[in-house]
């Protein structure tokens, strides 16, 4: 069972407003991640650490923020929610990139609602 | 470039065997991943091929041909829990590249 948590879970607020998704991994993983995802549609690479003090962008394009000051941490930030923000955002970590140790483990998810 | 090709829909009987291919191209390949995830809820790990051939682990196997930039994952005798979608992604030099996901449906 992966050790990877989200918080909140689910989440509805209203436009405007800043927000920040939690995300934590007890597995000592260097790499994190986060994906967006709609129902029933693909994963989205939104943001990317490979270490502390990392962060890089993914491959869709996001207004979100994300930082890496602990190596368990991974918060996701959106200064001012739109209705378009609205989606389930995950969270991954692996041990690695190369191989095996490229294994992303999922954390729950969050489910964003901006009203 | 990089891609990665997958169907989008399959359905199938309860009992049943089902392949779902997967077919890649890219300039750096370590590895090929399946996941699967059911509707409203994260992706999980269910194989890992990095040699040609056939893995297999219970009910689910994975093949990978790489000179074809070729994988499928065989599920043998479905189960209704067996309905969900799976992800192909593969192992580029520094995350996952995954594919749209197949939505399989097991009916009765």
């Amino acid at each position: 069972e992966a050790d990877i948590y989200q918080t909140p879970r689910y989440l509805v607020i209203g436009t405007g407003k800043k927000i920040t998704l939690e995300c934590s991994q007890t597995m000592g993983h260097d790499k994190m991640y986060w994906y967006q995802q709609d129902p029933g549609m693909e994963l989205h690479l939104i943001h990317y650490s490979y270490g502390v003090n990392s962060t890089e962008k993914g491959d869709l394009s996001s207004e979100s923020t994300v930082s890496r000051i602990r190596t368990e941490h991974f918060p996701l930030t959106l200064e001012s929610a739109r209705p378009s923000h609205t989606s389930q955002y995950l969270c991954a970590s692996s041990r690695g990139t190369s191989g095996k140790w490229g294994e992303q483990f999922f954390g729950p998810g969050t489910r964003l609602t901006v009203l | 470039g990089q891609n990665i090709d997958q169907p989008t829909e399959m359905t199938a009987t309860e009992g049943a065997i089902v392949q779902i291919n997967c077919t890649y191209q890219t300039s750096g390949f370590n590895g090929l991943f399946w996941y699967q995830q059911h509707a409203g809820e994260a992706p999980t790990f269910l194989s890992y091929n990095v040699l040609d051939g056939l893995e297999e682990k219970g009910r689910f196997s994975s093949f990978l041909s790489r000179s074809k930039g070729y994988s499928y994952l065989l599920l043998k005798e479905l189960q209704m829990k067996d309905s969900a979608s799976y992800l192909c992604a593969f192992s580029n030099t520094d995350k996952l590249i995954f594919g749209t996901g197949t939505r399989l449906q097991v009916f009765p």
